[in-house]
């Protein structure tokens, strides 16, 4: 159990367009879902949080008119990088918290690799 | 703001042997987890302790959870090549359980 999927797992664009990556909880509902980037060699950092049927709370230095979060329902939050540039090339992960679960773990996605050229 | 610092950053050793990597916390954790992260892959929960001087065991990985539930140490026994990646460990915090993550100890067992 508890498996999330997100797609596409690699993307190339073009600087200038948008790009929508979709993560999905497979095997159970999250109310929750989070947001990460990743850059070579580092840790993990929150992005955002997305909460059903709410908006999105973004951390501090995140352009929320740049990714725009959909969580649309119980299964499926979506990430939208707007007019991406270059800078925007990153390893963005999501994860999905299991309510079910004692300490409310959270299961993460495989992970998108966006690559703007 | 709670911080996590992992230790060492980079491991390189050979099959078979043990090793012990650390994370520390600047305040009480309100529950450890430890992730292992492939490259090119999300990452996936190991395990989680909550009560202080926990231990758990998960084949050939021990966790120990410091008495002031203010470190943790993961230790791998006979380590295998396919034990390679980076390990996270994390926090929840906030009242949306958000993770904090410490910055990664990033093992490599060469064959």
């Amino acid at each position: 159990g508890a498996v999330v999927s997100q797609h596409p797992s690699r993307v190339i664009c073009k600087s200038g367009t948008s790009v929508k990556i979709e993560c999905r909880s497979l095997d159970f509902q999250a109310t929750t879902m989070f947001w990460y980037r990743q850059f070579p060699k580092q840790s993990l950092m929150l992005m955002a949080t997305s909460n059903e049927g709410s908006k999105a709370t973004y951390e501090q230095g995140v352009e929320k008119d740049k990714f725009l979060i959909n969580h649309a329902s119980l299964t499926l939050s979506t990430l939208t990088v707007t007019s991406a540039h270059p800078e925007d090339s990153s390893f963005y992960i999501c994860s999905a918290r299991d309510g079910r679960g004692l300490y409310y773990e959270q299961y993460f996605g495989p992970g998108t690799r966006l690559t703007v050229t | 703001t709670q911080l996590l610092e992992q230790s060492p950053q980079f491991l390189s050793i050979q099959e078979g042997e043990n090793l012990t990597v650390y994370c520390n916390s600047s305040s009480v954790f309100s529950s450890l987890q430890w992730y292992r992260q492939e490259p090119g892959e999300g990452p996936v929960l190991l395990v989680t302790v909550v009560t202080g001087g926990e231990v758990k065991k998960l084949k050939r990985l021990t966790f120990q959870f410091g008495d002031a539930r203010k470190d943790s140490s993961l230790h791998i026994t006979a380590a295998q090549p396919g034990d390679t990646g980076l390990y996270l460990c994390a926090d929840r915090m906030g009242a949306g359980n958000m993770l904090t993550f410490g910055g990664g100890t990033r093992l490599m067992v060469k064959p």
